[in-house]
């Protein structure tokens, strides 16, 4: 059963911190993963990753992916209080179209 | 661009009631729609996914009588949840794709909350 797990389950921390959140997955046909920011409505995307090692970068936002070791971390620097979200990691798998396999999720509250 | 819509935003209805949730594409042509569900604190789970004019493809342990899934035309796909009760409640994101295009190119709807009493 394909699976992707992600840490923390939540986090608290105050404005300007930098925030490290992982995601690890174990999954069949692996092609890509991704990361995606959920407030209140449908998630919003971040990343793909599909690569080992190399870094995607947007804005105070960045992500790698470790094709060996199987996981991905999101980093957030200089945090604001509307980084204040939900952050999903979701495991791309298969030959075609597929529906994603997604991780339970951070909530990252970002205290002023 | 790509966006998709979903209505409605926000249904309340009666246990043993059924209740359609529209799914659709605005600007472009879905050759795949996904629905998943998300519970409270919880993340999204797949519910099936759904290719233009052929059956719905559903995942382990979600009954495909009753959540009806219709996909009848290239920019709207429907879920029907039948006789719904409480432990139906939940947010239901539908996402969309088009041929050719990678993952990560699904594009979600806003979502609907229902919650029956």
């Amino acid at each position: 059963e394909d699976k992707v797990v992600q840490s923390p389950l939540s986090l608290v921390v105050h404005e300007g911190d930098t925030v490290t959140l992982n995601c690890s997955y174990e999954v069949t046909n692996f092609r890509s993963l991704l990361w995606y920011k959920q407030e209140k409505k449908a998630p919003t995307f971040l990343f793909m990753l599909t690569s080992s090692g190399i870094e995607k970068k947007s804005g105070r936002l960045s992500s790698i992916l470790d094709k060996k070791e199987l996981f991905s971390i999101l980093n957030i620097t200089a945090t604001q209080t509307g980084d204040s979200a939900i952050y999903l990691c979701a495991a791309v798998t298969g030959g075609g179209a597929d529906g994603l396999t997604f991780g339970k999720g951070t909530h990252l509250i970002i205290q002023p | 661009g790509a966006v998709v819509s979903q209505h409605p935003s926000w249904v309340i209805c009666k246990s043993g009631t059924s209740v359609k949730i529209e799914c659709r594409s605005l600007d472009f042509q879905a050759t795949t729609m996904f629905w998943y569900r998300q519970f409270p604190k919880q993340s999204l789970m797949l519910m099936a996914t759904s290719n233009e004019g052929s059956k719905a493809t559903y995942e382990q342990g979600v009954e495909k009588d009753k959540f009806l899934i219709n996909h009848a035309s290239l920019t709207l796909s429907t879920l029907t949840v039948t006789s719904a009760h409480p432990e139906d409640s939940s947010f239901y994101i539908c996402s969309a794709t088009f041929s050719g295009g990678a993952a990560y190119t699904q594009y979600f709807g806003p979502g609907t909350r229902l919650t029956v009493l």
